[in-house]
């Protein structure tokens, strides 16, 4: 059973600290995603990594980066956190190949004040 | 560039009702569809996907390349069909999804 897990459920920082988001997934998956998930914007794509030190922008990656040091460990960071990062996000996992189901995790729920 | 569009934010039927989810893309290549589900407290998960042309839980979808729609649609909606439907695109590799902006769906007793 495929298991991807987040370092937090919910975070509350202040407008300026930095913030790291944490993702876990022990399949031995080659692409991780993390996206953001906002009422009616549905999820976007911020970041993807492909194999370990290697990464693609998503749709929205200003504000954001992201460290894949290990296969199994994908981190958010928000190096200056702003109100408008106030969101859920979400990472994922899936093995290579051609349209491999994405396994999700519960999501960290993040208040930017 | 892709797009999906889910033109309902909300849905409301009555148990037992037919229910019809709309998800309409645009993409220049041949596309590849997903239906992705989010009940209540739990992980988004895969529902199905158009290209294994299965029923999951009595949903089902077709491809419909001319007027570019994937619909998700079930004859008899049951309470536990309540949730966040999302439907998504792949790109040409195969490695990454554009999601649309999700219909939450209320089944009522």
């Amino acid at each position: 059973d495929v298991k991807v897990t987040q370092s937090s459920r919910y975070l509350v920082k202040r407008t300026g600290e930095k913030v790291f988001l944490e993702c876990v997934q022990d399949m031995d998956h080659e692409n991780m995603f993390w996206y953001r998930q906002d009422p009616g914007l549905g999820l976007r794509l911020i970041y993807f990594s492909y194999d370990v030190k290697m990464k693609e922008k998503g749709d929205i990656p200003e504000g954001y980066s992201v460290s894949r040091e290990k296969k199994e460990r994908f981190s958010l960071i928000l190096e200056s956190a702003s109100t408008n990062q106030t969101s859920m996000y979400l990472c994922a996992s899936s093995s290579t190949g051609w349209n491999y189901e994405q396994y999700f995790g519960p999501g960290t729920r993040l208040t930017v004040t | 560039a892709q797009r999906v569009t889910q033109p309902e934010k909300l849905l409301s039927v009555f148990k037992g009702a037919p229910v019809e989810l709309k998800c309409n893309y645009s993409y220049s290549g041949s596309p590849e569809l997903f239906w992705y589900v989010q009940y209540s407290r739990q992980r988004l998960q895969l529902l199905l996907r158009h290209i294994s042309r299965e029923s999951i839980k009595g949903f089902t979808a077709d491809l419909n390349k001319g007027e570019t729609s994937f619909h998700l649609k079930k004859p008899f909606a049951q309470e536990e069909d309540s949730a966040m439907y999302y439907c998504a695109l792949s790109n040409n590799a195969g490695n990454m999804l554009t999601f649309g902006g999700g219909t939450r769906l209320m089944v009522k007793p």
